[in-house]
């Protein structure tokens, strides 16, 4: 069954410090794999997105993703993080033939001054 | 301009109440979804249409009647809903491929079920 792993469910960082929440996927082949941002009570807004091609991809506010085939993984990173980067932040990843996606249970970012 | 509008943004409706959600999406997507998040929790797919039809259903409980009455336009029809149900609504679209092309989430309408 395919399925989505974010390991942390809260990770505290100091302003300015380096930043890399893990995703770990389960699926037979190469999906599409999502990174999504959501402030409290907000919607869902994509950070960034893998299909093919290039395994390091860029995002909105200075975000990046690896996708490590090997590991079936997809973390983000960011070099620098901003107070306004707290939220919570979903990988999903979609199978096409199965018409869905599938989300991690989320990382809560705090970010210390 | 990738915006998903959801009206309300709040409902309160008691168990015996009928209302609707509404979600609305210009960007000429084919595939429109809805999803129910408890507080803490990841969105949990409720139904999924593809060109104007329903595609799938996830075993929603009958008391939520889903609705799309143009490429634009979803609703989510409530009717005789449980305290439990009270959480936020989301909708999104996708340009046509559920799976595989990138969703844009709506805001969202926060529901309170007395």
């Amino acid at each position: 069954a395919q399925s989505v792993t974010q390991p942390d469910i809260h990770i505290t960082v100091s302003e300015g410090a380096s930043l890399e929440l893990r995703c770990n996927y389960s699926y037979g082949a190469t999906p599409y794999l999502f990174w999504y941002v959501q402030s409290p009570g907000q919607g869902l807004q994509l950070l960034l997105k893998y299909f093919s091609g290039d395994t390091l991809v860029q995002g909105i506010k200075g975000f990046e993703a690896e996708f490590k085939r090997s590991q079936s993984s997809f973390n983000l990173r960011k070099p620098s993080v901003h107070w306004s980067d707290a939220a919570e932040y979903f990988c999903a990843v979609g199978v096409y033939n199965f018409n869905k996606f599938y989300f991690g249970s989320g990382t809560k970012l705090n970010v210390k001054p | 301009d990738t915006e998903v509008t959801q009206t309300p943004k709040h409902l309160v409706m008691g168990m015996t109440n009928k209302k609707s959600l509404k979600c609305e999406q210009h960007m000429g997507h084919r595939a429109m979804y809805w999803y129910k998040q408890k507080a803490k929790k990841p969105p949990e797919l409720m139904f999924v249409y593809s060109y104007e039809k329903l595609s799938i259903n996830e075993s929603v409980p009958s008391r939520f009647s889903p609705e799309c009455p143009n490429s634009s336009l979803l609703n989510l029809h409530l009717h005789a809903l449980q305290p439990e149900d009270s959480a936020l609504y989301l909708c999104a679209s996708s340009q046509d491929r559920p799976g595989a092309d990138t969703q844009y989430f709506g805001p969202g309408t926060r529901l309170t079920v007395l």
